[in-house]
């Protein structure tokens, strides 16, 4: 059974903190490695993409992926309470079609 | 209209009814799919379409039927649910099939269903 685990939260952290979101995925033939935002009441929307260990950034957003641990985590810097959602990880394995997602983090930033 | 448009937004059916989920994108992707999502579950993956095919089939029960005419419409036929059924259901595109990170899902809002 492939599996993508997140804590399920809620993390709070008050307005221009760091906030930090783990993921852990049970498969090691995953490829890619997604993170979505979804806020209460609409649809996920991609936030970050990663496929290669190490870090990626983009703008406050930073995705960082340890292969050999099998973490992936999204930190999310200067945090807005425009940032209070859910985050859900992703994960794709092999050459399927499947994107295998996590049960979310929810995020509240507080002002 | 643009992007991947769901109706109806919300459903309530009894247990015998028959009713069908209407998803259709303006994205030029070729690659369909319905996930289903419950509280405090992650989301499900029942059926993906790409080029019109199927090509995902996640042991979804025959309760859940779907039909994809083109590229840019996509449903699901519902008949004789459950309550448990009951949750919020979710179309997404992409470009293809196979490369996530070349062509990210885009997600629909989703039709909020209660089996009743």
């Amino acid at each position: 059974q492939k599996e993508v685990e997140q804590n399920s939260g809620p993390l709070s952290v008050p307005e221009g903190a760091i906030a930090s979101l783990n993921c852990t995925y049970s498969d090691r033939g995953s490829q890619s490695f997604f993170w979505y935002r979804q806020y209460s009441g609409k649809s996920p929307e991609l936030i970050m993409f990663i496929y290669s260990n190490g870090d990626k950034e983009d703008g406050r957003f930073t995705a960082q992926l340890n292969k050999a641990s099998q973490y992936v985590s999204l930190l999310i810097r200067d945090s807005q309470p425009s940032d209070s959602a859910t985050y859900l990880c992703a994960v794709k394995v092999d050459s399927s079609y499947k994107l295998i997602f996590g049960s979310g983090t929810r995020l509240l930033v507080r002002p | 209209e643009t992007g991947v448009t769901q109706t109806p937004r919300h459903l309530v059916m009894g247990m015998t009814n028959k009713k069908s989920l209407k998803c259709e994108q303006h994205l030029g992707h070729n690659a369909m799919y319905w996930y289903k999502q419950s509280a405090k579950k992650p989301l499900e993956l029942m059926f993906v379409y790409n080029f019109k095919e199927q090509t995902e089939n996640n042991s979804v029960p025959s309760r859940f039927s779907p039909e994809c005419p083109n590229s840019s419409h996509l449903f699901l036929h519902l008949h004789t649910l459950q309550p448990e059924d009951s949750a919020l259901y979710l179309c997404a595109s992409s470009q293809d099939g196979g490369s996530f990170y070349n062509s990210p899902l885009h997600f629909g809002n989703g039709t909020r269903l209660t089996v009743t």
